[in-house]
């Protein structure tokens, strides 16, 4: 069974430019979780999309969107590039994430993209 | 707030040798679930072991186990018979009502010949 995938594995873009980052989720999956991996600051929680839908954001400005597309696989944009952006950009999925209950089912991560921002 | 701490940024252990990483937790849901997650250099992540809050008995995995006291809020992983290929950064991480897991931010471990 493929494992999530993401690409590009590596991008290099300047400050102000814009990123698209795409997920494509292990086969049944419907949840699809982006998270942000900055030096030292661990993983941080970007946006979780299931079905389609946006169900929960992170605390990150609105230049940070994406989107679902009907086969579950996921982009990821980032606008208005900032040199902070400089991340290892995580994707996950799960079977259907429950909102207003417990995440139980476990999160399969993807190998990431390593966004630079120069 | 939902928040996670590991409070061990670094840790070594030779090889066969037993290590314990801590992990302490805050939250105010009554139903929700711990997680260990492990990173090696090659990034890729994966999970090492999951305990739900509603158990009381401690989630094991062949040399993987855990010590959850809930009115601690503390869950810690022991690696027994530690191996070479056990290094990597691990996080532990919290899953709630909100559908993302909170991580910390992790402990480097080192499992030297």
């Amino acid at each position: 069974e493929a494992g999530v995938t993401q690409s590009p594995t590596h991008l290099i873009k300047t400050r102000g430019q814009q990123a698209t980052l795409r997920c494509s989720p292990i086969s049944g999956h419907t949840s699809v979780y982006w998270y942000q991996q900055a030096l030292g600051l661990g993983l941080q929680f970007l946006l979780w999309y299931d079905e389609g839908e946006e169900r929960n954001r992170g605390n990150f400005p609105p230049r940070f969107s994406g989107r679902q597309f009907p086969n579950y696989s996921s982009e990821l944009n980032v606008n208005a590039l900032e040199l902070e952006d400089s991340a290892l950009y995580l994707c996950a999925s799960s079977l259907k994430g429950l909102a207003g209950g417990p995440t139980y089912n476990e999160q399969f991560f993807g190998p990431g993209t390593r966004l630079t921002v120069l | 707030a939902q928040t996670v701490t590991q409070s061990q940024p670094e840790m070594s252990v030779q090889e066969a040798e037993t290590v314990t990483l801590s992990c302490t937790y805050d939250t105010s849901e009554n139903n929700y679930y711990l997680f260990w997650y492990k990173q090696p250099p090659s990034r890729q992540m994966i999970l090492v072991i999951r305990q739900e809050a509603y158990k009381q008995q401690n989630a094991t995995e062949n040399r993987f186990s855990v010590n959850f006291q809930k009115a601690a809020k503390s869950f810690s992983l022991k690696i027994s018979d530690s191996q070479l290929g056990d290094t990597a950064m691990y996080f532990c991480a919290l899953g709630g009502s909100q559908g993302n897991l909170i991580f910390g931010k992790g402990t480097k471990l080192s499992v030297k010949p």
